[in-house]
């Protein structure tokens, strides 16, 4: 299985402030159709998981464009250009590039 | 506006069953792959098992293989869950996820614990 790993655990942020999530691959996420299935999810304290960002640059429906995704093969990366108090949660990154799909162990962003 | 509602979670012994639904409405629910995922307490993401649009097609993480089946109807939609020989470690809140690949509807999850 394709592992998963998040920097940092915890991301304690200012309000306006940048934040930024790594997120790391076991092996190349590109996908023989050519796509790389990369996706950040947020999970808000109480709520169910919520799609963020998909094909790893991609913004969902209705997110905030304060969120963006980069990178490629194996290195992935969640940015939130000013962090408002909504933000606060846990950020996930997946994969499902190879079977089966897996999460990284997420990464907890909380206001100082 | 695309909803997802779960039920079917509760406490059941080790060794039980337990079948979860997921109620769709606001897409054509035939014409998408769908999934559960679970969550322990406290825990991360866990796929667990996804279904093609026509139930022709079934993925299973190794840990719930021969255990749990996945199973549609569309004419109700309506995705399920049937859970046989569970375990403690199967206590998770479960989330039912439409599309492959890329999760972008989750339903709010139900609660399935295992314990004796």
């Amino acid at each position: 299985d394709i592992v998963m790993t998040q920097t940092p655990l915890s991301s304690p942020v200012t309000l306006g402030q940048p934040a930024s999530i790594s997120c790391r691959s076991s092996q190349s996420l590109v996908h023989s159709d050519g796509n790389t299935y990369l996706s950040w999810l947020q999970q808000r304290p109480g709520q169910p998981p919520r799609l963020l960002i998909y094909k790893i640059s991609n913004r969902f429906s209705g997110v905030p464009d304060r969120f963006s995704g980069s990178g490629a093969g194996t290195d992935f990366t969640l940015k939130i250009s000013r962090v408002e108090a909504e933000d606060v949660g846990v950020y996930y990154c997946t994969q499902a590039t190879q079977f089966p799909q897996t999460f990284g162990g997420g990464t907890k962003v909380e206001i100082k | 506006e695309v909803q997802l509602v779960e039920s079917g979670g509760g406490l059941v012994q080790p060794g039980g069953s337990l079948r979860l639904s997921c109620a769709a409405s606001g897409f054509t629910f035939s014409s998408y792959w769908m999934s559960w995922v679970r969550q322990a307490p406290g825990k991360g993401l866990e796929w667990v098992a996804n279904i093609k649009q026509d139930g022709s097609e079934k993925y299973y993480v190794d840990s719930v293989k021969g255990r749990f089946t996945i199973s549609r109807d569309n004419a109700k939609n309506s995705l399920y869950l049937q859970m046989n020989s569970l375990r403690a470690e199967d206590t998770a809140v479960y989330y039912c996820a439409r599309d492959y690949r890329v999760f972008r509807y989750w339903g709010q999850g139900t609660l399935v614990t295992v314990s004796s």
